[in-house]
């Protein structure tokens, strides 16, 4: 399958904390982005980190990949109640299908 | 930039009706993607066009389904006769090709 399968499915901490979560996937990647989805909403973009990065950061977000081991984590440093969403990663193949396809996501609950 | 825009919102409809949903992409964008969204099967991409072309619609579920996109600006994705399992919300989003995809709110739809 070419989409990523993020772990664990679920996670709840506490406002403050920080929260990790991770992505595997299969195929080579030209990059791998993340998105947050809001209940009711549609997916927002969070970060898009190419393969031939390991690290990237966007405020309160870090993401980092492996492609040797073919997997990416996002960190949410200093959680807050509005960080409560879904998060998904979705790897971009390097050839073939150029289309974003999506995993069940982790939803991460933040206890204010 | 006002985003992805989606029409209807909300659709409601009785089962044997045909529907029609319609999105108008980020101006300058290439790429087009229509995905689904239910509780049990997740987000799944049904079709995607580059440059106006469909390049892949695997995942469109059966023949009931087809989608247009006969200008960059507006891409129409239609269901005929609906049915009750086709309730679920329907997100449209565009890019530029192997970039980030920005998605429209969706359009939530009952079909009785």
């Amino acid at each position: 399958s070419q989409q990523g399968e993020e772990d664990p499915q679920a996670l709840s901490i506490q406002e403050g904390e920080n929260a990790t979560m991770n992505c595997s996937y299969k195929t080579s990647i030209n990059n791998l982005q993340w998105y947050r989805q809001n209940s009711g909403r549609g997916l927002v973009h969070l970060i898009l980190i190419r393969s031939n990065e390991r690290e990237k950061h966007s405020g309160r977000l870090r993401v980092t990949l492996d492609t040797s081991k073919k997997s990416s984590s996002l960190l949410i440093t200093a959680s807050r109640a509005a960080d409560t969403a879904s998060y998904f990663c979705a790897p971009l193949m390097d050839t073939g299908r150029r289309a974003l396809t999506f995993g069940s996501g982790t939803r991460l609950q933040v206890q204010p | 930039d006002a985003g992805v825009i989606q029409s209807p919102r909300h659709e409601v409809t009785e089962m044997g009706q045909e529907v029609t949903l319609r999105c108008k992409p980020i101006s300058g964008h290439n790429s087009l993607f229509w995905y689904r969204q239910t509780m049990m099967r997740g987000l799944e991409l049904l079709i995607y066009f580059n440059n106006n072309v469909p390049i892949d619609d695997s995942g469109m579920p059966e023949d009931r389904f087809s989608a247009k996109m006969p200008n960059a600006s507006f891409s129409t994705l239609k269901i005929q006769p609906s049915e009750p399992r086709d309730s679920a919300v329907y997100f449209c989003a565009s890019s530029l090709t192997l970039g980030t995809q920005y998605f429209g709110p969706g359009t939530r739809l009952l079909v009785l």
